[in-house]
């Protein structure tokens, strides 16, 4: 079946441009997570959404930062007024949510700030 | 914070030999332990996982171990391949919170 998608796979911006990025998870997937893998790093945890609800928005760095799954499915993230140091590819995750804890990650979108 | 320190951060092996990753992590509500094995360009994909009921978990040529009492866990790769050449990725996670915490990348490198 298909896997996890996400849109656009690049994205350039130029700093002080809002971005969205949106993520299509696995269908039927409870579970939602947006990750920013810098360079050379481990993805970092952004934010959690369970169906609609966003559970845990502990790792976005400021409130730049907003996330939305309004229908529980499709999520979108949104940076506003990018910044060089948000340049990193965002990883989206989904989760069936039951008693599989496995993250089904998508290629990600990588934002280029210049 | 929570905290997952992985290490080495780079390992280059001959193929034939094993390889072993060592994580260690803060928090101790964390339950779920994934591995994911990162290729140039691509996605994470889960290799293996173990949760905190059980002490070692083995898939073919991939074991993981864990100890709860220590906070550390640890991936053994045997008989390594070329394809293995990735990047491997520990993460410390807790269900109820889901909230994963990733180390910061093994850079493995099998020489043929």
């Amino acid at each position: 079946g298909a896997g996890v998608s996400q849109s656009p796979r690049y994205k350039v911006a130029k700093r002080g441009q809002d971005v969205a990025l949106r993520c299509d998870p696995i269908s039927g997937h409870v579970s939602l997570f947006w990750y920013q893998q810098a360079l050379g790093q481990g993805p970092e945890f952004l934010t959690y959404f369970q169906n609609e609800a966003q559970l845990d928005k502990s790792g976005l760095p400021s409130d730049r930062f907003f996330a939305e799954r309004p229908e529980g499915s499709v999520s979108t993230l949104k940076i506003q007024r990018t910044q060089q140091e948000d340049s990193a590819v965002y990883l989206c995750a989904s989760s069936p949510g039951d008693s599989s804890y496995e993250q089904y990650f998508g290629p990600g979108t990588r934002l280029t700030v210049t | 914070g929570e905290n997952v320190e992985q290490h080495p951060s780079t390992l280059s092996v001959q193929e034939g030999d094993s390889a072993v990753i060592k994580c260690t992590y803060s928090d101790s509500a964390s339950n779920y332990f994934p591995w994911y094995k990162q290729e140039l360009g691509k996605r994470p994909q889960l290799i293996i996982d173990i949760r905190s009921n059980v002490g070692e978990k083995k898939d073919q040529r991939i074991a993981v171990t864990l100890n709860k009492t220590a906070k550390h866990f640890s991936l053994h790769i045997t008989e390594t391949q070329p394809e293995d050449s990735a990047v491997y990725f520990c993460a410390a996670g807790s269900f109820g919170g889901f909230k994963t915490i990733f180390g910061a990348g093994t850079r493995l490198f099998v020489k043929a």
